[in-house]
């Protein structure tokens, strides 16, 4: 009964292929995140949903398109990958209505780009 | 705006002793600050959150912050360092409207036996 899950755990790929991270949250949250972490473990913002649609959208390249097919999920698609796209990518939810919900995240994708 | 600064990326203590890691917050109103940690090759747990009921808040595993305004800080503490407490640590805050969150860039804790 994990509340927010993402799969993969791992992900290794080679440079300039696609691939998709997929996450789920059975918390009955309205907004879900999408953050990277680098290798210095500095958590930077992708993007935010609520209700299905996009609130929060920072300086992330348009390779990177977040979808969300309904509000327990916010998939993150990945086009032409590079090597600086390594990283952990933690997807998180909250239920909003209130400044002082805070944010739970899942386990963490690992991306691995040669 | 909101922003965060954490002081230190690594702190170093000893088991059993003290622990303080420090955090500033810059916000244009009562913030909703929190405390997130992350252990080794997991995801981020919530420690605790001020919610401007009390400066003085209570979280998990024996750790506790203190939000002061006149210091704009909310540091982190704990009496005794336990090995199990070492990890990286996060302190957050977020915006008016409760979506958007500011993370420190972390502070890093070893605990020495």
């Amino acid at each position: 009964d994990t509340a927010v899950s993402q799969t993969p755990k791992y992900l290794v790929t080679q440079m300039g292929n696609d691939k998709s991270i997929k996450c789920e949250q059975n918390l009955g949250h309205d907004t879900m995140y999408w953050y990277k972490q680098d290798s210095k473990k500095f958590l930077k913002i992708m993007f935010s949903y609520n209700n299905k649609e996009l609130i929060i959208n920072e300086t992330v390249p348009n390779r990177f398109s977040p979808k969300s097919p309904d509000k327990a999920h916010l998939n993150l698609h990945i086009n032409s990958l590079e090597l600086g796209d390594s990283a952990v990518y933690f997807c998180a939810s909250i239920a909003s209505g209130g400044s002082y919900n805070e944010q739970f995240f899942g386990p963490g994708t690992r991306l691995t780009v040669l | 705006a909101q922003s965060v600064t954490q002081l230190d990326s690594h702190v170093s203590v000893s088991e059993g002793t003290p622990v303080l890691l420090r955090c500033n917050y810059s916000s244009s109103y009562s913030p909703s600050l929190f405390w997130y940690v992350q252990h080794p090759n997991k995801g981020l747990q919530l420690l605790l959150k001020y919610t401007s009921a009390a400066t003085l808040v209570k979280g998990i595993n024996g750790f506790e912050a203190e939000f002061k305004k006149s210091e704009t800080s909310f540091h982190l503490t704990k009496p005794s360092a336990h090995m199990s407490d070492a990890a990286e640590y996060f302190c957050v805050v977020s915006d008016d409207g409760g979506n958007q969150f500011y993370f420190g860039t972390g502070t890093s804790l070893t605990v020495i036996p």
